[in-house]
């Protein structure tokens, strides 16, 4: 079975700091990892994901993601955060082959964005 | 290209009574996921259609059910509704060697 751990369920940062959102996963199986962002009375847009090409994943909106297997770990950074970033934020895990096909999700990181 | 789409965006239901939910999804794209949102329970699958057929299902009630339509579209059902099921229910569409799924705004449902 796949699980994730986001850890910490609310993250403040400061306009313009560092944003490092903690993500943990597993899995039987080599892995795809997923960071998704909902705003408030929205679906889950797709940041980016990584699916055991670089390790090193870029998204949108400036967000980047280090796959890291030693560490079973998936962060999401920002090297400034913007009050636009303010959102939840979940990473999700899956095997996306075969039968099992879905996503399974962490239970996500509220991001607040003080100016 | 039009994003997913899912109709009704909101909805009020009495305990009891049974709700369908609608999903379109991108065009071309053959596989459709349902999750639901709850603030306890997080994001949870429930089940996915591809070419009209059922492939994976989450673990839910079997009042929870759904179906495809030869043209990809997806319908959800909740039958005997419980307060329980008050929920933002979440559509993904995906072609399944894209490797990710996109996501519909969601149905948020109300049962009272």
């Amino acid at each position: 079975a796949q699980s994730v751990t986001q850890l910490g369920s609310h993250v403040s940062v400061s306009e313009g700091a560092l944003v490092l959102l903690r993500c943990n996963y597993s899995s039987s199986v080599p892995p795809y990892l997923f960071w998704y962002v909902q705003y408030p009375n929205q679906g889950l847009q797709l940041l980016l994901k990584y699916t055991s090409a670089a390790t090193l994943v870029k998204g949108i909106n400036g967000f980047e993601a280090e796959f890291k297997k030693s560490e079973t770990s998936f962060h999401l950074t920002k090297p400034s955060a913007h009050m636009s970033d303010a959102a939840e934020y979940f990473c999700a895990v899956s095997d996306l082959r075969g039968s099992n096909y879905k996503l399974t999700f962490g239970k996500g990181t509220l991001l607040t964005v003080n100016p | 290209k039009a994003g997913v789409t899912q109709t009704p965006r909101y909805l009020i239901k009495t305990r009891g009574q049974q709700v369908t939910l609608s999903c379109s999804p991108i065009s071309g794209h053959r596989s459709v996921s349902w999750y639901q949102q709850t603030p306890g329970q997080g994001l949870q699958f429930l089940f996915e259609y591809f070419s009209e057929t059922q492939r994976n299902k989450g673990n839910f009630p079997g009042r929870f059910s759904g179906r495809q339509f030869s043209n990809s579209r997806s319908e959800m059902n909740v039958s005997t509704l419980e307060l329980g099921d008050s929920a933002l229910y979440l559509c993904a569409s995906s072609n399944r060697g894209l490797n990710e799924q996109y996501f519909g705004p969601g149905t948020r449902l109300t049962v009272t």
